[in-house]
């Protein structure tokens, strides 16, 4: 059964600092990983999809990898602000089509 | 409408009483999909649909839960006789086409039962 972990539950740093977020997932037959932003009342918006094929993916301040092998992913985010600030998500798409989710890490930026 | 709505925002029941929930895809969206985000837990599937059929129903909790549906457009679950268990945000997701494409997801239902 696919379980996905996410560390840590929790982070607060200063404004400008550049974060790394981590995912490992324990079955390495996943189509594609995701991780997601979620604001609260706002839904959750996708951030950046890797698929299995793809070792990293950019999107302005933000960089995701993965290495399905290990089965790991990280979210590299540079020089963080306080919009930032949001429960971060990281999904696997797994043999079966479903997503399987990570409990999140909660990140705070302080101005 | 641009994104994924989803209503209503917030449902207050109490126990017994049957809810529905509606989601409205993304124009054009093929897929949907529906998850629960109890709390402190993480988000649960629940079902997928790829135009008005459910390929997949094997997250639906119990058979308390049905969804459907029609158009390939909106969709609703349903839950029957709820219980406090039940309490959670539902969360509605469509895409494009494929299962693998990035989904889109709404703001969800605060549901509460008493």
């Amino acid at each position: 059964k696919q379980e996905v972990t996410q560390i840590p539950a929790a982070l607060s740093v200063p404004e400008g600092e550049n974060l790394v977020l981590n995912c490992s997932f324990t079955d390495s037959a996943i189509y594609n990983l995701q991780w997601f932003r979620q604001d609260p009342g706002k839904g959750l918006t996708s951030l950046l999809l890797i698929q299995s094929s793809q070792r990293e993916q950019t999107s302005g301040r933000l960089n995701a990898s993965l290495d399905k092998s290990s089965g790991r992913s990280t979210l590299y985010i540079a020089a963080s602000q306080p919009g930032d600030s949001a429960t971060y998500l990281c999904a696997v798409l797994d043999s079966n089509y479903q997503l399987i989710w990570g409990a999140g890490t909660k990140l705070i930026i302080k101005p | 409408g641009a994104g994924v709505s989803q209503s209503p925002s917030n449902k207050v029941t109490e126990k017994g009483k049957d809810v529905e929930l509606r989601c409205d895809p993304i124009s054009g969206h093929t897929a949907l999909y529906w998850y629960r985000q109890s709390l402190g837990q993480g988000l649960e599937f629940l079902i997928y649909f790829q135009g008005n059929s459910a390929p997949d129903k094997s997250g639906l909790p119990s058979d308390r839960f049905s969804a459907e549906r029609t158009g390939g457009s909106v969709s609703t679950l349903t839950i029957q006789r709820t219980q406090q268990e039940d309490s959670a945000v539902y969360l509605c997701a469509s895409s494009p086409g494929q299962v693998q494409e990035t989904q889109y997801f709404g703001p969800g239902t605060r549901l509460l039962v008493l």
